[in-house]
């Protein structure tokens, strides 16, 4: 089945400064790639999505990025503020088989004011 | 909408008790499915169903059992709770391809003493 990596665990930088957060998956047959973000005691979050035909997709000051030859998809978030420090999880998910969302280990970031 | 919705919210069991956990939407998703989370470990697949009438496991379904009898709930039974089982558990519903947005319920917190 699919296994994803996600690395760092904790990432701490200075409010304005850009996080990025990666992550590598197994199955070749992958296709879709969300991010999710969670806060303290609530519950995961959607905040952006790629699937596997597109390269790169940017929301606002977030984006995602694809490569599907080396297996790998990471988070960027420019601009940090302190509403950003959250969990963030990463996942993929073939569209075949159990078609189920197989999760990172996720990353705390903190977001320093 | 109320979305996915989770009861109860925190739980304390013995060592051998059995509960069910509820988990119910109101979007007309096809598919649902049971996580847990555990700390440094992500959110691991417990069950998973693809429409009423149609479970299987996940990747960490012992110990747990689920029925689909209406598209609607999703219930998950702890058979017999064992201290392993402490943890957060998440139920999840998207319409229905890999692709389509996953949304998670507010969590039921248990504890197994």
């Amino acid at each position: 089945g699919e296994n994803v990596e996600q690395h760092p665990s904790t990432l701490s930088v200075q409010e304005g400064d850009s996080a990025v957060i990666k992550c590598t998956y197994s199955d070749s047959a992958s296709n879709y790639f969300p991010w999710y973000k969670q806060e303290l005691g609530k519950r995961p979050q959607l905040i952006i999505d790629i699937r596997s035909n597109v390269g790169e997709k940017k929301d606002q000051r977030i984006a995602v990025t694809l490569n599907k030859t080396a297996k790998h998809f990471s988070l960027h978030i420019t601009e940090t503020q302190p509403e950003d420090s959250a969990v963030y999880f990463c996942a993929a998910t073939p569209d075949t088989g159990r078609r189920a969302l197989t999760f990172g280990s996720g990353t705390r970031l903190q977001v320093q004011p | 909408n109320a979305g996915v919705t989770q009861t109860p919210k925190f739980q304390v069991l013995k060592t051998g008790q059995s509960m069910t956990l509820q988990c119910a939407q109101d979007m007309n998703h096809e598919y649902m499915s049971w996580y847990r989370q555990d700390p440094g470990m992500g959110l691991r697949l417990i069950h998973y169903s693809v429409g009423a009438g149609i479970t299987d496991q996940g990747e960490v379904p012992n110990g747990y059992n689920v029925s689909r009898s209406t598209t609607e709930d999703f219930p998950l039974r702890l058979l017999s709770a064992a201290p392993s089982q402490t943890s957060v558990y998440f139920c999840a519903s998207r319409l229905g391809v890999a692709t389509d947005t996953q949304y998670f319920g507010p969590g039921t917190r248990l504890t197994v003493l």
